[in-house]
């Protein structure tokens, strides 16, 4: 039973345009929703997080949306640059994250063009 | 500061030898974990261990070890290896934020290892 789900697995956008990941969640115990950033050959970094009792979250280019009744939540990249182009994974845990124990979504595959 | 180390980098197995990924945290963090990621199958959670000498399974535990007699280390054992195993492996640890409470994941660089 897939928990997170995530869509598009794969993306292309133009220089400056605004792509839109999304994910969807099951499990309504869940508390804690961070992003993940990995580029190729590296390990999966920590971009944003945001908790379900904020409705959004923006750091950087970076905006969290977070809709609470549907279960989903969304990432934002504002004036997307080819340096943005990576694999994007969403997450969720309980407890508020205080585990360390996360479950990822399939990840999208960002390819920005110049 | 080195953060979080995995070794080795790459390893090429035969179905049924067994093997160690190692991974060691300079950060003294609690939290550790080994995650594997699959194409299209995102990271899915093997191990976790909350502190030396407690360890507990992830979503796919089956085929693996772990053990933690040290905050630094939480190594990784195959014991007879399957081609289904051949995976990207990742060791992540973690700390808790002040601010927000939450743990923050930090990945080492990954094993690849292939099982033929």
């Amino acid at each position: 039973q897939q928990q997170v789900k995530q869509s598009p697995q794969s993306l292309i956008v133009q220089k400056g345009g605004i792509p839109i990941i999304n994910c969807a969640y099951e499990n309504t115990a869940f508390d804690y929703f961070p992003w993940y950033q990995q580029f190729p050959g590296k390990g999966p970094a920590l971009l944003i997080a945001i908790r379900p009792d904020v409705s959004e979250k923006k750091e950087g280019r970076f905006t969290i949306s977070f809709n609470k009744s549907a279960k989903q939540f969304s990432l934002h990249i504002m004036d997307s640059q080819p340096g943005d182009s990576a694999t994007y994974f969403c997450a969720a845990s309980l407890g508020g994250g205080s585990q360390g124990n996360l479950i990822f979504g399939k990840g999208t595959k960002l390819s920005v063009k110049p | 500061n080195a953060g979080v180390t995995q070794t080795p980098k790459f390893q090429v197995l035969k179905t049924g030898q067994s093997m160690t990924l190692q991974c060691a945290q300079d950060m003294n963090h609690e939290y550790m974990s080994w995650y594997r990621q699959d194409p299209g199958m995102g990271l899915r959670l093997i191990h976790y261990s909350v502190g030396a000498g407690i360890t507990d399974q992830g979503e796919v535990p089956n085929g693996y070890n772990v053990s933690r007699s040290t905050t630094e280390d939480f190594p990784l054992r195959l014991l007879s290896a399957a081609p289904s195993q051949t995976s990207v492996y990742f060791c992540a640890s973690s700390y808790r934020q002040k601010l927000s409470g939450a743990n923050v994941l930090t990945f080492g660089a990954g094993s690849r290892l292939t099982v033929l």
